[in-house]
């Protein structure tokens, strides 16, 4: 079993729909989780990060973590195409402070 | 925020021949800078992590003799790919840690390896 699994898609929603993102992870030790966001040909942006359980959200995007279930959500707001990127979740392993990478979801958002 | 400069962007080089890449934390001291690969349509794989001053360690399969790194300040790292081949075409990219937000691992920008 991978360490973090998540589904590549490709994801196709238009323009305003609510995209929900999704990761889920093998160990139950691992507390910091994140989402980067990665247009093609570009390094990964840090979008949101959470420590334990529970939500962040920042403007459009909310970050949920449920550690019963070893799950954790991106949702993105009122899409737009210019959220048009491939993401990643990440976790911190907290070994040597590495961290290991969903095989990240492409996501399109049509006008 | 924080800033990681990569560069070149893209380069092209012929086989045989050796190909550095530079990353650069531009407003904060990086202690400890990661080297990625990335295949096409595929994730991030961490080939290396260094530290300033002291040598890098390499992940499991990556070939320390062909992927230098060398870290000598806090706001610069080098990978340099030795005798590059057709195979080593890849996209690279830096990552620092050591900025305000020690959970932001600032990305560069990446650069694109081609090698004929």
């Amino acid at each position: 079993q991978k360490e973090v699994e998540q589904d590549p898609g490709p994801l196709s929603v238009p323009e305003g729909a609510i995209v929900s993102l999704n990761c889920t992870y093998s160990n139950s030790a691992f507390q910091y989780f994140m989402w980067y966001r990665q247009y093609s040909r570009k390094g990964p942006e840090l979008l949101m990060y959470t420590y334990s359980s529970g939500n962040k959200e920042d403007g459009r995007f909310t970050a949920q973590v449920d550690k019963s279930s070893k799950y954790i959500s991106l949702f993105i707001r009122d899409s737009q195409p210019s959220d048009s990127a491939t993401y990643l979740c990440a976790i911190d392993a907290g070994n040597n402070r590495k961290l290991i990478w969903g095989l990240g979801t492409s996501l399109a958002v049509n006008p | 925020g924080a800033v990681v400069s990569q560069h070149p962007s893209w380069v092209i080089c012929k086989s045989g021949t050796s190909v550095k890449i530079e990353c650069r934390s531009l407003d904060f001291q990086a202690t400890t800078m990661f080297w990625y690969r990335q295949f096409p349509k595929q994730s991030l794989m961490l080939m290396a992590t260094s530290n300033e001053g002291s040598k890098a360690t390499y992940e499991q399969g990556v070939e320390k003799d062909k992927f230098l790194i060398n870290h000598a300040s806090l706001t610069l790292s080098t990978l340099t790919v030795t005798s590059a081949h057709p195979e080593d075409s890849s996209f690279y990219i830096c990552s620092a840690r050591g900025g305000a937000d020690d959970y932001g691992y600032t990305f560069g920008s990446g650069t694109r390896l081609t090698v004929v």
